[in-house]
């Protein structure tokens, strides 16, 4: 069965752009998170979505936000992008029970110059 | 909130000894505890998980981990390391009780020495 899609791999976007990232979770998985990982930092969490609902919110500022659509695929916004979002952008889909694993797409890396 | 913390960025090993990638943990409630591998350009892959019952838990290419409640800690071990076990491994936790996202750990590079 398929994994995880997102689409697209690579980005490069000018500061004060905004970009929307896609993600295609596993048929059947209603819930999809995303997550900024950077050298720094590691993984950040940055939502959740279940069944179109967001259930859970990481400390990012209002310029991410997120959508998921009816058939369970989800889309990340970033607006006014800066220097400091440049970061591999990660999506995880699973069934949604507390005691699922998440499955990990390959990623969106995108560079903001 | 919860928590993860694995202490160490990097872990050299010789092919063929014992390895540990250790992680310790905070949650309020009661923990679901995860591990996962990343390759270069990849993303993660999961390769085990302790929900409940025995406290070693089997996973993927031979990991094993092992929950410890009073140190609050679930430690990631090979009997043997290849150097194909060379990753970056994260260590993760849901509080089931309180919420449910999944926090991870910053990372341990893992290097397996020919």
């Amino acid at each position: 069965k398929a994994g995880v899609t997102q689409t697209p791999r690579y980005l490069i976007k000018t500061r004060g752009q905004q970009v929307t990232l896609s993600c295609s979770p596993i048929s059947g998985h209603r819930s999809v998170s995303w997550y900024q990982q950077t050298p720094g930092q590691g993984l950040q969490f940055l939502f959740e979505y279940f069944s179109e609902t967001q259930r859970n919110k990481g400390n990012f500022p209002g310029r991410f936000s997120g959508r998921q659509f009816s058939n369970s695929r989800s889309e990340m916004n970033v607006s006014t992008l800066e220097l400091g979002d440049s970061a591999l952008y990660l999506c995880a889909s699973s069934l949604g029970q507390s005691n699922t694993e998440a499955f990990f797409g390959q990623g969106t890396r995108l560079t903001v110059v | 909130a919860q928590s993860v913390a694995q202490p160490e960025d990097q872990v050299n090993v010789a092919e063929g000894n014992p390895l540990t990638v250790k992680c310790t943990y905070s949650v309020s409630g009661n923990p679901y505890l995860f591990w996962y591998v990343q390759y270069p350009n990849r993303g993660l892959q999961f390769l085990l998980k302790y929900i409940t019952g025995d406290n070693l838990v089997k996973g993927s290419y031979g990991f094993e981990a092992e929950f410890n409640k009073s140190q609050t800690s679930f430690h990631l071990k090979k009997p043997s390391a290849l150097v194909s076990d060379s990753a970056l491994y994260f260590c993760a936790v849901r509080d089931w009780g309180r919420d449910d996202k999944i926090i991870f750990g910053k990372g341990t590079r893992l290097h397996i020495l020919p």
